[in-house]
């Protein structure tokens, strides 16, 4: 069964660095998504993505947050200055239809900023 | 991946028995609804939907309950066994938009 992939599945970075997630959607897929969870809270939608532009997006997705499709296969989330309250678990979603579409998830990232 | 949850209520359960979870939603504009499971370690997994034009959908041993005159929602497992101990959120989209909002969690422990 066709699974969305992250990678790395821990990272910890100091404090201003920047960090790239990177997840492989579902092949067929044409939406794409970044959700985070921050310990003990729900999962928070931050970015929808599709035909190579940003579709949606959160308050939470501000300057520092950005998106890219580099391939055709992967799909990236970087930070560009990482903050403490960044550390969180980062999941990657797709679907094949925006709308109402079934979105699967990733194992996720879980990001410690020091 | 887990859903860390200090203070997600929990539902403890005997194998065998059938489980009942339930979700209260706020947004009278939500059209579409999930229900997803978390096991420790993994990314939520889907389970069902249901559309906001029906009350009730079934599944392989799942069923979800939608009730929109009071923004519940329910899902009720059969024949509980261990492998469904997990985390379960319903999530809820907005009609036109494709982010996700989901509740906060309930912690099912199956008993064996």
């Amino acid at each position: 069964e066709p699974e969305v992939t992250q990678t790395p599945s821990h990272q910890v970075t100091q404090m201003g660095q920047e960090v790239i997630l990177r997840c492989v959607p579902i092949s067929n897929h044409l939406y794409f998504y970044w959700y985070r969870q921050i310990l003990g809270q729900k999962v928070e939608f931050l970015v929808s993505f599709y035909n190579n532009e940003i579709s949606e997006k959160s308050e939470i997705f501000d300057d520092q947050f950005s998106v890219e499709r580099p391939d055709g296969s992967n799909f990236t989330l970087k930070i560009r200055s990482t903050k403490l309250e960044d550390s969180a678990m980062y999941f990657c979603a797709s679907s094949d239809l925006g709308g109402s579409g079934d979105q699967y998830f990733g194992p996720g990232t879980r990001l410690l900023v020091l | 991946g887990e859903s860390v949850g200090l203070h997600l209520p929990t539902l403890s359960v005997q194998e065998g028995d059938n489980s009942i979870i339930n979700c209260a939603y706020s947004n009278s504009a939500s059209d579409y609804f999930i229900w997803y499971k978390q096991e420790s370690g993994k990314g939520p997994q889907f389970i069902i939907d249901i559309r906001s034009n029906m009350d009730k959908r079934q599944g392989q041993r799942v069923t979800v309950l939608l009730n929109k005159t009071v923004k519940h929602l329910s899902l009720q497992i059969a024949a509980t066994q261990p492998g469904d101990s997990a985390v379960y959120f319903c999530a809820e989209k907005d009609t036109g938009r494709r982010a996700l909002t989901f509740g906060s969690g309930t912690r099912l422990q199956v008993q064996p």
